[in-house]
């Protein structure tokens, strides 16, 4: 099992529409996780952390599932600017350097009106 | 505040020739990072600072070599530059453990 998996997408969603995916991660003793968002040839910028009891960032939501080893990501109301691939990160241990950081490949989406 | 700042944007190098990516923050961030992405993968970490004078090996280090002289500045040193190296150099960086990374803009360079 890969460290971190993703799927690659892409994912075509209506404007206004719901979407989720998931990511799973192999290392049970990783103790931080991430989305990241990453527009096309840009650099990744921060979306959410991901906390034990889930967490809400306005129309995003971040869950994870510690017993199958996955988080996920909820968009409601999608809109055009919700494009881009969103990489799911997560620590390989209980240390907090990023050296200890471990990217998925990204899950691509768009938007489409 | 200018964050974080990748120079070159682009760049092309033929087989052997050498270069320096530069990257320098102006956050005062100790830890500082070198990534690299190659199309539909995942970031891979190259060479990391914890501090002026420290730096250690990532994943991917062949290749490379990076210094850490100031807070402020991390070069990443590409010196036999080879096909294989064609890729996207992010550098990043951030304040202590468990903080969110700051990235610079990348740097887009081909090996021919």
């Amino acid at each position: 099992r890969k460290e971190v998996e993703q799927d690659p997408g892409p994912f075509n969603v209506p404007e206004g529409a719901t979407v989720a995916f998931n990511c799973t991660y192999s290392n049970s003793a990783s103790q931080s996780f991430f989305w990241y968002r990453q527009d096309c040839r840009k650099e990744p910028k921060l979306l959410m952390s991901v906390y034990s009891s889930g967490n809400e960032d306005g129309r995003f939501t971040a869950q994870l599932n510690r017993a199958s080893q996955y988080i996920s990501l909820l968009i409601r109301d999608s809109k055009l600017s919700d494009s881009a691939t969103y990489l799911c990160v997560v620590t390989r241990g209980t240390g907090g350097g990023a050296d200890g950081l471990t990217f998925g490949k990204g899950t691509h989406l768009i938007i489409q009106p | 505040n200018a964050g974080v700042t990748q120079t070159p944007k682009f760049r092309i190098l033929k087989i052997g020739q050498s270069m320096t990516l530069q990257c320098t923050q102006d956050m005062n961030h100790n830890y500082m990072y070198w990534y690299r992405q190659d199309p539909g993968m995942g970031l891979k970490l190259i060479y990391y600072s914890v501090g002026a004078g420290i730096t250690d090996k990532g994943e991917v280090p062949n290749g490379y070599n990076v210094s850490r002289s100031t807070t402020e500045d991390f070069p990443l040193r590409l010196e036999l530059a080879a096909p294989s190296q064609t890729s996207v150099y992010f550098c990043a960086s951030i304040p202590g453990p468990y903080s969110p990374l700051h990235f610079g803009n990348g740097t887009r360079l081909t090996v021919t």
